[in-house]
């Protein structure tokens, strides 16, 4: 069955940089792409961008270019996500989710979430 | 960026009762317009895609309708495993921005 196992908890100070991994299996990996969407406490989804497993190419959102970079490691069926110049307002769950669709773009399957605090 | 309005942002409901909740986007998005259901503490889950198309596994009492601007999510008959938080998103143009919720609760 298809799993997207997320890493632990982080805990970082203001300006600090956080990595997050995200482990898929179950399917081709490099079939599909793989997205990022955040949640602060209490709040709504913040979709940051996507990568595609095929051939590397990122879309970011305009609110994290210059911060966010997203990569893969096809070896390790593995997609991560780092933000750098931590904030406290990025203090969120980070949740990495299957892309699927050849026209309608949708996220079918989604990891556990990862739970970043940022604090002084 | 595409803004998604979702109204309204909370009702209450009665288990078997219909709910219908709105989803309207600043610009035409066609079809491209997609619904997840959330629980407190667990990631999304989508229901429909391509504003009425089910996803595999997800029960009938869902349906989506709409295009253009304005959209719709039904549940036909609220149970009580229903009550949770409900976005719309849109997959048109990116950055693929949700809707601010709609929280659905127990009356």
């Amino acid at each position: 069955q298809v799993q997207l196992e997320q890493s632990g908890g982080e805990v970082k100070k203001p300006g600090a940089s956080v990595k997050v991994s995200c482990k898929a299996s179950g399917y081709s990996f490099t079939s599909y792409g793989i997205c990022w969407v955040r949640q602060a406490p209490g709040e709504g989804l913040e979709w940051m961008g996507w990568i595609s497993i095929y051939n590397g190419d990122t879309n970011y959102a305009q609110k994290f270019q210059g911060r966010v970079t997203m990569t893969t490691d096809t070896s390790t069926s593995t997609a991560y996500m780092e933000l750098r110049s931590l904030r406290s307002d990025d203090t969120a769950m980070y949740y990495c989710a299957r892309v699927i669709g050849t026209t309608y773009y949708y996220f079918d399957f989604w990891g556990q979430g990862t739970l970043v605090t940022v604090s002084s | 960026d595409i803004q998604m309005t979702q109204s309204p942002s909370s009702l209450s409901a009665s288990v078997g009762d219909r709910v219908t909740i709105t989803c309207r986007a600043g610009q035409s998005i066609s079809s491209y317009l997609n619904w997840y259901q959330q629980k407190p503490g667990k990631a999304p889950k989508v229901l429909i895609y391509a504003a009425f198309r089910l996803q595999s596994g997800v029960p009938s009492r869902f349906s989506g309708s709409g295009s253009g601007t304005d959209f719709t999510l039904t549940i036909s008959s609220l149970q009580p495993e229903d009550f949770a938080t409900y976005y719309c998103q849109q997959s048109y143009s990116t950055p693929y921005t949700f809707g601010q919720g709609t929280k659905v609760e127990i009356k």
